[in-house]
């Protein structure tokens, strides 16, 4: 059965520094790999997914991440934070069988805060 | 149009009433979902439409009821629920099979009074 795990339920980091928010997989099968957002009291917008073309993948505003298969990892970065990026990020697995209905697993999320 | 339009935004019922929670694309997906979402925890799914049949019904009580009435139009049911009930309701679309990733309504946020 697929998988989400993502460390760090809480992630803090000052404005200007590295956000980095980790997860990792778990697919018997070549997985699809998403990172959403979502805001207080709306819904979830896509990031960025990996698909099997290229590994580093890059997202909407400055997020990017890179797919590692011996690591079973697919982690979330942005080399500066900033005071708009607080929000709750979830990854999310989705699988490639034939009757693939696009069922996505969602991690537990991880609450990312930007101190000023 | 690359959205996905959830009404109403807000919703507030009681225990006895009838409500129907309504979501709209036009974004040419063909599996449209439902899923609930408690605070501070991930999204559940629960429903999954595929070519508007039922394709998925995560053992979801039967005081929620689906329907699809076109390729572009999802409806939830509401009946009878419960205080536990209360959470986001999200919506969401997707091309299915191509691992595209879903696109997402903003949600409704019921309350069970």
């Amino acid at each position: 059965a697929q998988s989400v795990t993502q460390l760090g339920s809480h992630v803090s980091v000052s404005e200007g520094a590295l956000v980095l928010l980790r997860c990792n997989y778990s697919s018997s099968v070549p997985p699809y790999l998403f990172w959403y957002v979502q805001y207080p009291n709306q819904g979830l917008q896509l990031l960025l997914k990996y698909t099997s073309a290229a590994t580093l993948v890059k997202g909407i505003n400055g997020f990017e991440a890179e797919f590692k298969k011996s690591e079973t990892s697919f982690h979330l970065t942005k080399p500066s934070a900033h005071m708009s990026d607080a929000a709750e990020y979830f990854c999310a697995v989705s699988d490639r069988g034939s009757s693939n209905t696009g069922k996505l697993i969602f991690g537990q999320g991880t609450t990312l805060q930007v101190k000023p | 149009d690359t959205e996905v339009t959830q009404t109403p935004k807000h919703l507030v019922m009681g225990m006895t009433n009838k409500k129907s929670l309504k979501c709209e694309q036009h974004m040419g997906h063909r599996a449209m979902y439902w899923y609930k979402q408690k605070a501070k925890k991930p999204p559940e799914l629960m429903f999954v439409y595929s070519y508007e049949k039922l394709s998925i019904n995560e053992s979801v009580p039967s005081r929620f009821s689906p329907e699809c009435p076109n390729s572009s139009l999802l409806n939830l049911h509401l009946h009878a629920l419960q205080p536990e009930d209360s959470a986001l309701y999200l919506c969401a679309s997707s091309q299915e099979g191509t691992g595209t990733g879903y696109t997402f309504g903003s949600g409704t946020r019921l309350t069970v009074v």
